[in-house]
């Protein structure tokens, strides 16, 4: 059973603040990772792609990726109250016939208070 | 950027009525495109794996006569719930992707409600 854990939260931080987002996933072949943003409601936003280890930066989004570790995190910097969503963590499976398909973790609440 | 287009945003029908769910990607050629089907405050759950030109690969669970995938084109899938219940209310949403191990991108979803 390949699985993608996250932290549910609620995580809340001041405006201004750096949001530390975190997941975990079990399958060590995973290649490609992704975070998405969804506003309650609404479907999910494409926010990152990373797929070798190390940092990747757009904007105010930084995600980091270790495999060693089977970790992916995400950092949000200067952090706005629109940041308030839930974050999706979603690794793409290896290999077999479940290829390319995506693993989602439950998703982390994030809320961003003036 | 990649664009999805999900029709209709939302239906409200009796029980018994077939529903067709419409995907499109707008301004790239998708080899494979997804279903998913989303209850309030859950994650995401794949329905199927739709793949152009042959039949969807549907997970453990999900009635393929009842949730009926055509994908007709490279640029369009339709899901069809047929005769559906009140407990196949929920918000089905469509992604896309160009390959393998790119992103997906989704659709705006469909909020179907039956009564």
């Amino acid at each position: 059973q390949k699985e993608v854990e996250q932290n549910s939260g609620p995580l809340s931080v001041p405006e201004g603040a750096i949001a530390s987002l975190n997941c975990t996933y079990s399958d060590r072949g995973s290649q490609s990772f992704f975070w998405y943003r969804q506003y309650s409601g609404k479907s999910p936003e494409l926010i990152m792609s990373i797929y070798s280890n190390g940092d990747k930066e757009d904007g105010r989004f930084t995600a980091q990726l270790n495999k060693a570790s089977q970790y992916v995190s995400l950092l949000i910097r200067d952090s706005q109250p629109s940041d308030s969503a839930t974050y999706l963590c979603a690794v793409a499976n290896a290999g077999g016939t479940s290829y390319g398909k995506l693993t989602f973790g439950q998703g982390t609440i994030l809320t961003v208070h003036p | 950027g990649a664009v999805v287009s999900q029709h209709p945003s939302r239906v409200i029908c009796k029980s018994g009525t077939s529903v067709k769910i419409e995907c499109r990607s707008l301004d790239f050629q998708a080899t494979t495109m997804f279903w998913y089907r989303q209850f309030p405050k859950k994650s995401l759950m794949l329905m199927a794996t739709s793949n152009e030109g042959s039949k969807a690969t549907y997970e453990q669970g999900v009635e393929k006569d009842k949730f009926l995938i055509n994908h007709a084109s490279l640029t369009l899938s339709t899901l069809t719930v047929t005769s559906a219940h009140p407990e196949d209310s929920s918000f089905y949403i469509c992604s896309a992707r160009r390959q393998a191990n790119q992103p997906q991108h989704f659709g705006d979803g469909t909020r179907l409600s039956i009564l």
